[in-house]
């Protein structure tokens, strides 16, 4: 399973732009990229995920380059209430027997 | 609510003592799966099934641990003779994979277990 880097942790303010990169080095060519987030005291929530290019939906995009050794979720004009965890995970689901690996994930604070 | 629900959500018990977790997936989601979290970590995987077949294993998963999911719905997980070093966050999720899908997870809110 390729693994992941990401920020530690990103400070941001109300209404910004956030952008978290993820560097996936020995990604896997059936390999997908998926973001997960998890508020405190409960379970990580689906964000978005993607092979390649661009995958927008109504809460966030993901950059992923060509060569696909790293991504980046975009975050449009964050609140407060986007403060959390946010876990980037890369792998081949179905044939991994399904098991998501997760880093320490980026801890985003949004501040007024 | 038609999202993944886990009974219950918080357990105090003292060391040595059995407990069981219920996890109740989404309908028909045919895959559902355990993971751990302690404080500051992510997720840690234990074991997944397909429909009531559990395929799979982690190393994390003592003797002491064991899963059921008998008739391919809710699942348990019951941990014997439970020790400190329990103190976690049980989370269970669910998927439907169908031929070559992607296997995205839906996360119930998570069991605290404290050991004493």
């Amino acid at each position: 399973l390729a693994k992941t880097t990401q920020p530690i942790s990103m400070d941001s303010y109300e209404g910004q732009e956030v952008n978290i990169t993820c560097s996936h080095n020995n990604i896997a060519t059936n390999d997908y990229i998926t973001w997960y987030q998890q508020f405190p005291s409960q379970g990580p929530r689906f964000i978005i995920q993607g092979y390649k290019t661009k995958v927008t939906n109504e809460v966030a995009s993901l950059f992923i380059p060509a060569d696909r050794k790293s991504s980046t979720l975009s975050l449009p004009r964050v609140s407060l209430s986007d403060t959390a965890v946010y876990y980037c995970l890369v792998g081949d689901t179905y044939n991994q027997g399904g098991k998501l690996i997760f880093g320490q994930g980026t801890e985003l604070s949004v501040k007024p | 609510d038609t999202g993944v629900s886990q009974d219950p959500r918080h357990k105090i018990t003292k060391r040595g003592q059995n407990v069981t977790f219920r996890c109740d997936p989404i309908s028909e989601h045919n895959r559902l799966y355990w993971y751990r979290q302690t404080l500051g970590q992510g997720p840690e995987f234990l074991t997944y099934f397909q429909n009531e077949a559990q395929l799979e294993k982690s190393r994390l998963l003592s003797d002491r641990f064991s899963a059921e999911r008998p008739k391919g719905s809710f699942s348990t997980l019951e941990i014997q003779r439970t020790e400190q070093g329990d103190s976690a966050m049980y989370l269970c999720a669910s998927s439907l994979v169908a031929g070559r899908d992607t296997d995205t997870q839906y996360f119930g809110p998570g069991t605290r277990l404290t050991v004493l």
